[in-house]
């Protein structure tokens, strides 16, 4: 168990720049979620994907940003036209329906919009 | 969603007990009381979670109210690494779907030497 992983862990960005971001899942968890968490904040749901399936999106997910799982392995986070309120710790987890549900956080990627 | 409420920190010395408190006044029949925690600069990380029983495991116990409108976490004996920022998450096993975690601002645990 290799854990959930995130990269890359950090990206300074200018404005109007896009920029993606990857999240490869514990192996075997079909879901998978992204939050975004600014400073001195729990964690905020964006979306979840069943495999390949998204499910659920929060209105906090713009149109400028758009989640992708084309296999139902890893998934990516793309930001369009970044702004700086963008700026914050983006957090992928995954979890198995299967067993507990326990979702299972990656170390995140901080991105700074300047 | 219904609503927990936790102090914005606490203290506790090393080696000794630490009672983290949740307060779920408007929690339902199906809501699972869940706690994640949170290391600086790490993602959150799974502790515990109960619906109406006491549990126990290797990080921490849960102790649940009998009408279940609150909770403690019970660190044993912390230590150093414990200090983090804890979240009391409340998650509806009735609602499919429903699957997303709704993170509160948590308690902020220092750990004093």
């Amino acid at each position: 168990d290799t854990g959930v992983s995130q990269d890359p862990r950090h990206k300074i960005t200018k404005r109007g720049q896009n920029v993606t971001f990857r999240c490869d899942p514990i192996s075997e968890h079909n879901r998978l979620y992204w939050y975004r968490q600014t400073l001195g904040q729990g964690p905020e749901f964006l979306t979840y994907f069943q495999n390949e399936a998204q499910l659920e999106k929060s209105r906090l997910l713009s149109d400028r940003f758009s989640a992708e799982r084309p296999k139902g392995s890893f998934s990516t986070l793309e930001i369009q036209r970044t702004e700086q309120g963008d700026s914050a710790m983006y957090l992928c987890a995954s979890s198995d329906p299967l067993g507990t549900d326990t979702q299972y956080f990656g170390p995140g990627t901080r991105l700074t919009v300047l | 969603d219904a609503k927990t409420t936790q102090p914005n920190s606490m203290e506790s010395n090393e080696e000794e007990p630490v009672h983290l408190p949740c307060n779920h006044s408007t929690i339902s029949g199906t809501d699972y009381i869940h706690w994640y925690r949170q290391l600086p600069s790490q993602g959150p990380e799974y502790v515990i979670h109960g619906l109406t029983s006491n549990v126990n495991n290797r990080m921490a116990s849960l102790a649940i109210a009998e009408d279940r409108k609150s909770s403690t976490l019970i660190l044993h004996r912390a230590t150093l690494r414990d200090a983090a920022v804890y979240y009391c998450i409340l998650r509806d096993s009735s609602n499919f779907g429903n699957e997303k975690l709704t993170f509160g601002t948590g308690t902020r645990l220092t750990i004093i030497p």
